[in-house]
């Protein structure tokens, strides 16, 4: 089955503690992206990637890594959570940035204490 | 803020009416996208149209494009108590990296049996 894939689904975790949330694709998508989703607030683009080894920053990409070492990996890295990186994220893919439609991974629901 | 957003941002109707949402936006685009997420999971995507077209359909979906205004509209015919969820729309803008992507606040739609 065609999917994006993320982990963990839920997570609880203290300020501070590094963590990093996994997604990965199966249907050979060059590009991915990452979004948070806050009450009142919508979807916004944290970081995306066109390509392996291609990334740039979206909207909201500030306390966030990514890396893209290989086509259908693309984590996302907190490596010092605070407490307003809580949210809903969410990892995309499509096969093409720009009028290509996105496949939405089932979110991970991060609470930082 | 937003390229896009929504209206209204909540929506009550009765099973068997129609339901209409709107997205507004600010810069030219490339395309524009709709996207339906049940409570707390991911996208799915419904409908895209280009910015050449003004309407498309899609079963009971049906989008209108009004480049002039910089307006879209999502009209559900005959609803059912299954399209209970929040509408996104996103848009991929002309002249932005082509990896970025914009979506709106959202619409929640209730469909009342």
């Amino acid at each position: 089955e065609a999917q994006v894939t993320q982990n963990p689904r839920y997570l609880i975790t203290v300020t501070g503690k590094k963590l990093t949330v996994t997604c990965s694709q199966n249907m050979n998508h060059e590009y991915m992206s990452w979004y948070r989703q806050d009450p009142g607030l919508g979807l916004r683009q944290i970081y995306y990637s066109m390509n392996v080894e291609v990334t740039d920053k979206g909207d909201v990409p500030e306390g966030y890594k990514v890396s893209r070492k290989e086509k259908r990996n693309f984590p996302l890295i907190l490596e010092s959570p605070s407490p307003n990186q809580t949210s809903l994220y969410f990892c995309a893919s499509s096969f093409l940035a720009g009028a290509n439609v996105l496949t939405f991974g089932a979110g991970s629901r991060l609470t930082v204490l | 803020s937003q390229q896009g957003e929504e209206d209204p941002q909540a929506l009550s109707i009765q099973e068997g009416e129609n339901a209409t949402m709107n997205c507004s936006y600010k810069t030219s685009i490339n395309n524009l996208q709709w996207y339906r997420q049940n409570s707390g999971r991911g996208l799915v995507h419904l409908i895209l149209i280009r910015s050449n077209e003004r309407e498309k359909h899609s079963g009971r979906l049906r989008v209108t494009l009004d480049t002039s205004k910089k307006s879209s509209s999502l009209l559900i015919t005959a609803s059912r108590a299954a399209d209970t969820a929040s509408y996104f729309c996103a848009t991929d803008a002309v002249n932005t990296n082509a990896g970025k992507s914009t979506f709106g606040d959202g619409t929640t739609l209730t469909v009342k049996p």
